[in-house]
């Protein structure tokens, strides 16, 4: 059974410059995360969707970040413009259950903004 | 909000020896999660445990659920070279507090 897909595993790019990330999750996990892993630090929850709906978008900075699961299966995470700051590690993960810590993590996409 | 306290930061061990590390939290939880990461790779779950008091085992690797629920260990007996990478705990309330809120995570490295 394939993990959790995320594209691109690494990009860099200017500041002020869009970006964006792919997720495929595990097949039949109708849960879908997006985390933030920072240099030396654990994960840190961005948006949580169940199927197609962002249930959790509390901590996503809306002013430049956006993301979409249209289809309740992919998902998009996508920064505009992008700031020095922003260079860190966006993770995927998806589970069986919304309500479960089980989770199945991607091996991430690195963000280097310069 | 809650915070996680992982320690060590980071431990140095020769291959064949036993490693602790442990996490303590202001607040209690209906869950604790012990995660590893290699380097370059997202996180992958070792051990899980939902009751205070419970000793899980898997393989080399020993966690429990501290009584008080506000902290939790991980040991691992007999480290090799694989071991090597950092080990996250994370912690999650009950119901709709679903959350994980992760430690910091401890560094280890293996001398083989």
């Amino acid at each position: 059974e394939a993990g959790v897909v995320q594209s691109p595993r690494y990009k860099i790019i200017e500041k002020k410059q869009p970006v964006a990330f792919w997720c495929n999750p595990i097949s039949g996990h109708n849960t879908l995360y997006w985390y933030l892993q920072n240099l030396g630090q654990g994960p840190e929850l961005l948006i949580r969707y169940e199927n197609e709906e962002a249930v959790d978008d509390s901590q996503l900075p809306k002013d430049r970040f956006s993301a979409e699961r249209l289809k309740g299966v992919d998902s998009t995470l996508k920064i505009q413009p992008a700031e020095l700051g922003d260079s860190a590690v966006y993770l995927c993960a998806s589970s069986s259950g919304g309500y479960t810590g089980e989770l199945f993590f991607g091996e991430g996409s690195r963000l280097t903004v310069l | 909000g809650q915070q996680l306290n992982q320690s060590p930061q980071s431990m140095f061990i020769q291959e064949g020896e036993d490693v602790s590390m442990n996490c303590t939290s202001s607040s209690i939880f209906n869950t604790w999660l012990w995660y590893k990461q290699d380097p370059g790779e997202g996180p992958v779950l070792l051990i899980a445990l939902y009751k205070a008091g419970e000793l899980t085992s898997n393989g080399r690797l020993t966690a429990q659920f501290g009584i008080t629920r506000k902290d939790s260990f991980l040991n691992i007996s007999a480290s090799i070279p694989s071991d090597v990478g950092i080990y996250f705990c994370a912690g999650q309330g009950g119901g709709s507090n679903y959350k994980l809120t992760f430690g910091k995570g401890t560094l280890l490295t293996v001398n083989p």
